[in-house]
């Protein structure tokens, strides 16, 4: 069974500050796909990010970054300089074994200015 | 791109009625759409899986009687929400892959509020 972990309930930081949202899976797949989503307030999820189990470089796109580690299966989220715009909920999402998504329980990341 | 709408974006019913939602892949043609049901502060349920010009799949726990899904074209899905009540009110949120396969990248629409009076 498949099962995405997100320790972090709610995390708030004051804007500039750089901030990490923890991810780690559990899955007994060879390959499967990581995923990032945001949810902000109004509710629709953005694609942020995927990747593939054979690819464990780490990803930066603009403030964001990814830092993949098989070896602690974590799938960690960065974002420095945080904007007050960043505030919503970070969903990480695993599929594998033909399985479709299976979602950790969210973070939400509240942002002040 | 991959654009997914629904609609409608909110909508209140009165107890017994049937309420109806569209998903629709605005840019590309989705073989495969997915329904998801949301309560607040959760994680998102996936309740059903639908294969362009086959039935739905439903997960364990979803009544397909309630929750009648069709997906009619490689645009289009819709999720009708049968007799609803109170406890149905959530948030529905569908997504589209373009092939259908597990290792695909799932697009969302921007969800429906459901709220059953």
């Amino acid at each position: 069974a498949q099962k995405v972990t997100q320790a972090q309930t709610e995390i708030s930081v004051v804007e500039k500050e750089d901030v990490t949202l923890d991810c780690v899976y559990e899955t007994r797949d060879t390959t499967y796909y990581l995923f990032w989503y945001k949810q902000p307030p109004s509710g629709e999820l953005v694609f942020l990010i995927r990747r593939n189990s054979f690819d464990e470089q780490n990803e930066i796109s603009g403030r964001y970054s990814w830092n993949f580690q098989k070896s602690t299966s974590s799938f960690n989220f960065t974002i420095t300089a945080s904007q007050v715009v960043d505030s919503a909920v970070y969903f990480c999402a695993l599929s594998g074994g033909y399985s479709t998504l299976t979602f950790g329980k969210g973070t939400m990341l509240l942002v002040s200015p | 791109g991959a654009v997914v709408s629904q609609h409608p974006s909110r909508v209140i019913c009165k107890s017994g009625t049937s309420v109806k939602i569209e998903c629709r892949s605005l840019d590309f043609q989705a073989t495969t759409m997915f329904w998801y049901r949301q309560f607040p502060k959760q994680s998102l349920m996936l309740m059903a899986t639908s294969n362009e010009g086959s039935k739905a799949t439903y997960e364990q726990g979803v009544e397909k009687d309630k929750f009648l899904i069709n997906h009619a074209s490689l645009t289009l899905s819709t999720l009708t929400v049968t007799s609803a009540h109170p406890e149905d009110s959530s948030f529905y949120i569908c997504s589209a892959t373009r092939q259908g396969g597990w290792q695909e990248t799932q697009y969302f629409g921007p969800g429906t509020r459901l709220l059953v009076l």
